[in-house]
């Protein structure tokens, strides 16, 4: 089944302990992307990469780290969490980055994270 | 920097009425512009999508239009029903980036 899997669903965490929430795609898509979703704000992209090593900053990058070193696997590294990024992450793919249906991402189901 | 704005962040409709979400872009550089639909617990879900070469597109209920001087999009949902109810979220992408910046949202709510 194609699809976009993220673990863990659920984490809760204590501020400074580094953390890692892993993001894979078995579609072969070039395009892989990270958001945060918080209440009145929507989804806010955290970084993105269009290809494997090319990673890229989005809105709100700082506090997160990334990685692309294989083509369906991007995990998102907190280094030092704080309670501000408490939040519902999301992982998505996508065939390209165009403007066509090749272009439409596909979200994972979610990673809840609290940060005390 | 970038930015969406999405007007209203909530509405409500009876059964069978019409829903209108607006967005406004600041970046002219954006070209692609897709609406997400997401229901409680959710991921978000591709709902219909339009680029900048384009005014209108329509898939059954579902319509969005563009108009690229004034930098607004707007999904239409006609003949709206209670499985409409859900939040919808407007994005506008940056030409030749990855870069996706998203509406804050609205919450849609079909009453039977």
């Amino acid at each position: 089944e194609a699809q976009v899997t993220q673990n863990p669903r659920y984490l809760i965490t204590v501020t400074g302990k580094k953390l890692t929430v892993t993001c894979s795609q078995n579609m072969n898509h070039e395009y892989m992307s990270w958001y945060r979703q918080d209440p009145g704000l929507g989804l806010r992209q955290i970084y993105y990469s269009m290809n494997v090593e090319v990673t890229d900053k989005g809105d709100v990058p700082e506090g997160y780290k990334v990685s692309r070193k294989e083509k369906r696997n991007f995990p998102l590294i907190l280094e030092s969490p704080s309670p501000n990024q408490t939040s519902l992450y999301f992982c998505a793919s996508s065939l390209e980055t165009g403007t066509g249906s090749r272009n439409e991402q596909f979200f994972g189901p979610g990673t809840r994270l609290t940060v005390l | 920097g970038e930015n969406v704005e999405q007007h209203p962040s909530t509405l409500s409709v009876q059964e069978g009425d019409s829903a209108v979400i607006k967005c406004t872009y600041s970046d002219s550089a954006s070209n692609y512009f897709p609406w997400y639909k997401q229901e409680l617990g959710k991921r978000p879900q591709l709902i219909i999508d339009i680029r900048s070469n384009v005014g209108e597109k329509k898939d059954q209920r579902i319509a969005v239009t563009l108009n690229k001087t004034a930098k607004h999009f707007s999904l239409h949902i006609t003949e709206t029903q209670p499985e409409d109810s859900a939040v919808y979220f407007c994005a506008a992408k940056v030409r030749n980036t990855g870069k996706l910046i998203f509406g804050q949202g609205t919450t849609l709510q079909v009453k039977p």
